[in-house]
């Protein structure tokens, strides 16, 4: 089946770019979406389809895809941006919806 | 807006079959183009995907856990359920239901519920 990897933490300072890779063959090929939770909650949906936003997500997310490679980006990281961060994707050959194992950003 | 509240046991014993439901309020599960979801988390672990029902009854199932599970709509109550049979201590995790946003399966899950924890234990 199809696996998506992530590393398991990223660590940035305030104010700065936080980048969380999600690998995968060929997903670029795929759509991405990236999912916040904080501890003792439910996950939250920051971006839909590799780069758009829902609304109420600050613009400091964004996304991209391409190769086999997807990242979120979080600019200007705030101490509430500290959260496990997952990626999720359809993976049509098995019919199986995939996440991500999570990535867990901590602001310094 | 679309909320979704968990409910049922927490404790479930080993063998025996879990049953969850998710109520949907500020929206009609009937009103088609979403599909209704279960998602679980184990205690410190990543997300799994169950899987997920149309209002129209159509199901898909993740196909790890496919012999073990049944998800059902019940439109007039606005609710879908889960049973998970034949439950082992692999099974104590955190329930989620979701929404999944339209009619392709490459779309996301959003709202969720808060989620509920279930314990399987003798």
């Amino acid at each position: 089946s199809y696996v998506l990897t992530q590393p398991p933490s990223v660590s940035v300072a305030p104010g700065q770019t936080a980048r969380i890779t999600c690998g995968g063959n060929n997903i670029g090929s795929k759509s991405v979406h990236w999912y916040q939770q904080k501890p003792g909650q439910a996950p939250v949906l920051v971006v839909y389809d590799d780069s758009d936003r829902p609304s109420g997500i600050p613009e400091r997310f964004s996304g991209s895809n391409s190769g086999n490679t997807a990242t979120l980006t979080i600019s200007r990281v705030e101490a509430g941006d500290e959260a496990d961060y997952y990626c999720q994707v359809w993976d049509s050959s098995s019919d199986q919806v995939v996440f991500g194992g999570g990535t867990k950003l901590t602001v310094l | 807006q679309v909320q979704l509240q968990e409910s049922g046991p927490g404790l479930v014993k080993p063998s025996q079959t879990l049953s969850l439901t998710c109520t949907v309020s500020g929206g009609s599960i009937s009103s088609g183009g979403y599909y209704w979801s279960w998602i679980r988390q184990h205690p410190g672990k990543g997300l799994e995907w169950i899987g997920y029902i149309y209002y129209s009854g159509s199901t898909y199932y993740n196909p790890s856990l496919k012999s073990r599970v049944t998800i059902s709509v019940d439109t007039s109550k606005n609710q879908f359920s889960l049973k998970l049979s034949s439950v082992t201590a692999a099974d104590t995790a955190v329930y989620y239901c979701a929404r999944r946003n339209g009619d392709s399966p490459y779309n996301w899950f959003d709202p969720w519920g808060q989620g509920t924890l279930v314990t399987v234990s003798s």
